[in-house]
């Protein structure tokens, strides 16, 4: 069974672009979350989605958004980059979302604002 | 009120020998406590989980202590080997759905040969 894959794997923008990372969830999963890590702030949940709808919202403003489609596949999206947003992005699936349901990582996208 | 702290920041230990990694929290709705493994260049993976209604749990050489009295909770590795060189995290969750986590900020863990 394929884990869970993200594109890209790496990168780079500058300041005021935005990007967009796409998660590919576990065949049959059906919840999303998206992370992000940092050495400073650790890891820090985003969003969750479930059958297309947004569950969950983590403490991040409104510059990082986030949607998933039919198929489960999320995409996220980070408007106007600032320095700061440097950091690996982590997608994890699991089958309903519910807390001690197992979720799965991805590899992560690396993300890099110069 | 959310957070998780989480102790040692980096812990050494030789082959054979047993790694504790201790993790404190203060929001008594949490009831799910997972534990994660992460390599470097990979996304963390469960390792082992607990809820509150019971104060230990095994599985091979994993152990989580629970004490709810006390709002912690412990990660036990027996027999470490160099394989298990890695960072850890310890993590709570309130919600019964919607993957909420909070996690501590991680332990790198180095098991000598």
């Amino acid at each position: 069974k394929a884990g869970v894959t993200q594109t890209p794997r790496y990168l780079i923008k500058t300041r005021g672009q935005q990007v967009t990372l796409s998660c590919s969830p576990i065949s049959g999963h059906r919840s999303v979350s998206w992370y992000q890590q940092t050495p400073g702030q650790g890891l820090q949940f985003l969003f969750e989605y479930f059958s297309e709808t947004q569950r969950n919202k983590g403490n991040f403003p409104g510059r990082f958004s986030g949607r998933q489609f039919s198929n489960s596949r999320s995409e996220m999206n980070v408007s106007t980059l600032e320095l700061g947003d440097s950091a690996l992005y982590l997608c994890a699936s699991s089958w309903t979302g519910i807390s001690y349901n197992e979720q799965f990582f991805g590899p992560g996208t690396r993300l890099t604002v110069l | 009120q959310q957070q998780v702290k989480q102790s040692p920041q980096s812990l050494i230990v030789q082959k054979g020998g047993i790694s504790i990694i201790n993790c404190a929290y203060e929001n008594t709705a949490f009831d799910y406590f997972p534990w994660y493994q992460q390599f470097p260049g990979k996304g963390p993976a469960l390792l082992i989980a607990i809820r509150p209604d019971v104060s230990e749990k095994k599985e091979g050489r994993f152990t989580i202590s629970f004490n709810k009295s006390a709002k912690q909770f412990s990660l036990h590795i027996m027999d470490s080997q160099p394989g298990d060189s890695a960072t850890y995290f310890c993590a709570a969750s309130k919600d019964n759905y919607g993957q909420n986590f909070v996690f501590g900020p991680g332990t790198r863990l180095s098991v000598l040969p």
